[in-house]
């Protein structure tokens, strides 16, 4: 039972265009979501997070969106670099340390 | 600040025999560490936690004789794969936290290590 849903799992887009990553989740238990960031061969790096008493949360070009009722959050990169090529992890959380991860999608930024 | 590694970032054995990873902090005392194992195209699978100096808690359906933890300080933590089997063959990484498990916290990752078993 996938609790944690990244349902697309590769996104292409062009330099200077925004990078839209999406996740989905059932388990409304979880109360707090991260997003990491892995390039092949090294372990996921923290991105950005949010806590489940907000809705936004913005750290430079990245900007994760949590909707509750939906059971959504997204991860708005702008503008995307060829840097960011890598693939993105949701993860979630419910009261304590144990992450609960997506399958990842690999986002490609194309110069 | 905050890096973890990880020994041997890729290892082949034959089939039977034990394999030892190690993890390490290497700027901070992680007073918890965490084991995952990935599949090809899978999510990160938590594995067990382990706190330094205590036995370790395996996730339902990990088994702990199979899978030994030891966390003997703050700044080791090693996984041995005991009589490993082809199935086994996996990316394990692990991440390491300077706070007690319980606490919200942020994990830092290893780069993993890439198991083959013949």
């Amino acid at each position: 039972d996938q609790q944690v849903k990244q349902n697309s799992p590769s996104l292409s887009v062009q330099e200077g265009r925004i990078s839209i990553l999406n996740c989905d989740y059932t388990n409304s238990m979880f109360d707090y979501f991260l997003w990491y960031k892995k390039y092949p061969a090294e372990g996921p790096t923290f991105l950005i997070s949010i806590s489940s008493i907000k809705d936004k949360n913005e750290d430079g070009r990245f900007t994760v969106f949590l909707n509750k009722s939906a059971k959504h959050l997204s991860l708005h990169i702008v503008p995307s670099q060829p840097g960011d090529s890598a693939v993105y992890f949701c993860a979630a959380s419910r009261g304590s340390y144990k992450l609960t991860f997506g399958k990842g999608t690999l986002l490609t930024v194309n110069p | 600040g905050a890096v973890v590694s990880q020994h041997p970032s890729w290892v082949i054995c034959k089939s039977g025999t034990s394999v030892k990873i190690e993890c390490r902090s290497l700027d901070f005392q992680a007073t918890t560490m965490f084991w995952y194992r990935q599949f090809p195209k899978q999510s990160l699978m938590l594995m067990a936690t382990s706190n330094e100096g205590s036995k370790a808690t395996y996730e339902q359906g990990v088994e702990k004789d199979k899978f030994l933890i030891n966390h003997a300080s703050l700044t080791l933590s090693t996984l041995t794969v005991t009589s490993a089997h082809p199935e086994d063959s996996s990316f394990y990484i692990c991440s390491a936290s300077p706070q007690a498990a319980g606490v919200r916290n942020e994990q830092f990752f290893g780069p993993g290590t890439r198991l083959t078993v013949l």
